[in-house]
């Protein structure tokens, strides 16, 4: 069975450019979740997508921008990036299926992102 | 708002000693609460979770957790620390208002052989 899986794993972008990041969520699971964690800190909750649907957000900008498709998979993407954007990435996956949210999630290993 | 404290940033601990890892969250409600591992360069692993009911739950690799209501704390807690449970540990609530899970700081732990 396999558990979220992210790509790529690293990668390094120079200021002002764009990147993406994928995610394929653990099977069964059709909830996905990107948190950014700054070096040193916990992870910081960005958005999350049910059914294509950002369902909620964090406190990011616009910048921030994310996709979930019909196979539950999702994209995040980051344009004119930033020296402060650089952290390691996670996506994570949940089961909602029309359930109570209980929060629990699944992460991935992450994509680090550092930008020069 | 909710919020996580971890007031510890960095233990270190004897490898077969015991380990107490703090946690205090601020919500108003009976939250949700879940204690999550990080080793070095990996994602997050699930250590334990308390929903409802017996306030001392058990999770993975010999971890437990008690809530505490009247102190707003939810502590991690082995009876004696291997070589191999040195990595960051993260304390996190969930409650519905927000539909979000919050993390605290996290608490670096080293073992001393």
């Amino acid at each position: 069975d396999a558990g979220v899986t992210q790509s790529p794993t690293h990668l390094i972008k120079t200021r002002g450019q764009q990147v993406t990041l994928r995610c394929s969520p653990k099977s069964g699971h059709d909830t996905v979740s990107w948190y950014q964690q700054a070096l040193g800190q916990g992870p910081q909750f960005i958005f999350q997508y049910y059914e294509e649907e950002e369902r909620q957000r964090g406190n990011f900008p616009d910048r921030f921008s994310g996709h979930q498709f019909p196979n539950y998979s999702s994209e995040l993407n980051v344009n004119a990036l930033l020296l402060g954007d650089s952290a390691l990435y996670l996506c994570a996956s949940s089961s909602l299926g029309g359930r109570a949210d209980t929060g629990e999630l699944f992460f991935g290993e992450g994509s680090r992102l550092t930008v020069l | 708002a909710q919020s996580v404290t971890q007031p510890d940033i960095h233990i270190t601990v004897s490898e077969g000693a015991s380990l107490e890892l703090r946690c205090n969250y601020s919500y108003g409600a009976t939250p949700y609460l879940f204690w999550y591992v990080q080793s070095p360069g990996q994602g997050l692993q699930l250590l334990l979770k308390y929903f409802s009911g017996d306030t001392l739950v058990q999770g993975i690799k010999g971890f437990e957790a008690e809530f505490k209501r009247s102190q707003s704390s939810f502590n991690l807690r082995k009876p004696s620390v291997h070589w191999s449970d040195a990595a960051e540990y993260f304390c996190a609530v969930f409650g519905g208002a927000t539909n979000k899970l919050i993390f605290g700081t996290g608490t670096l732990l080293a073992v001393q052989p």
